[in-house]
């Protein structure tokens, strides 16, 4: 099956500590992107990668970080900077083309208390 | 800047009758406009887009979509809603040099009631 998996689907942790999400794709996709997803603010940025080893901040980056060493992965991690980390995040990604749909992962839920 | 607005926060419809859900849009050049659907603690599924061409966009599960240039609108239509389009709704722009980045309303939540 083709497709993006994101793990773990929800997550707990402390304040104060810094957790990875993981986002694999296996549809060969060029560009990979993070969102956040806030009851009625619907989705916004955070990352996004065009292409590997690259990668450029999105709307809400502060308190994030991400990397890009391959293709197929674009793992976030939400460090103890990020003051309200609580939230649905969601990776997609596409072929990169401003005329591509992006194609979303089922997403992680992050709780820090 | 690139922008999207969804009007109306709940929109609810019968079964059976029509269902629209609005979108307006602001971009400067030509944009690229797209619709998504979101169940409950999921990722979105893309419905369908509009590039150029023909203003009326036909998608998946008989959702379709008018283009109309002159109102900056994009609105989603189905002639007849069923209980399960009960879902989130995303209307989502971008244009040709932000490379696929994707600026999204907040969400149109819709109801049907059988």
């Amino acid at each position: 099956d083709g497709g993006i998996t994101q793990s773990p689907k929800y997550l707990f942790r402390k304040e104060g500590q810094n957790v990875t999400l993981s986002c694999e794709q296996n549809l060969n996709h060029d560009a990979m992107y993070w969102y956040r997803q806030d009851p009625g603010q619907g989705l916004r940025l955070i990352y996004y990668s065009q292409i590997v080893n690259d990668f450029q901040k999105g709307d809400i980056a502060e308190g994030y970080s991400v990397s890009r060493e391959k293709k197929e992965s674009f793992p976030l991690t939400v460090t103890s900077a990020q003051k309200n980390p609580t939230a649905f995040y969601l990776c997609a990604s596409s072929p990169a083309g401003a005329v591509d749909e992006q194609y979303f992962g089922p997403g992680t839920r992050l709780t820090v208390t | 800047a690139q922008s999207v607005a969804q009007p109306e926060d709940q929109v609810n419809v019968a079964e059976g009758n029509p269902l629209t859900v609005k979108c307006t849009y602001s971009v400067s050049g030509n944009p690229y406009l797209f619709w998504y659907v979101q169940y409950p603690n999921r990722g979105l599924q893309f419905l369908l887009k509009y590039i150029t061409g023909d203003n009326l966009v036909k998608g998946s599960y008989g959702f379709e979509a008018e283009f109309n240039k002159s109102q900056t609108s994009f609105h989603l239509k189905k002639p007849s809603a069923l209980v399960s389009d009960s879902a989130l709704y995303f209307c989502a722009v971008t244009r040709g040099s932000t490379l696929g980045r994707l600026y999204f309303g907040r969400g149109t939540q819709l109801t049907v009631w059988p």
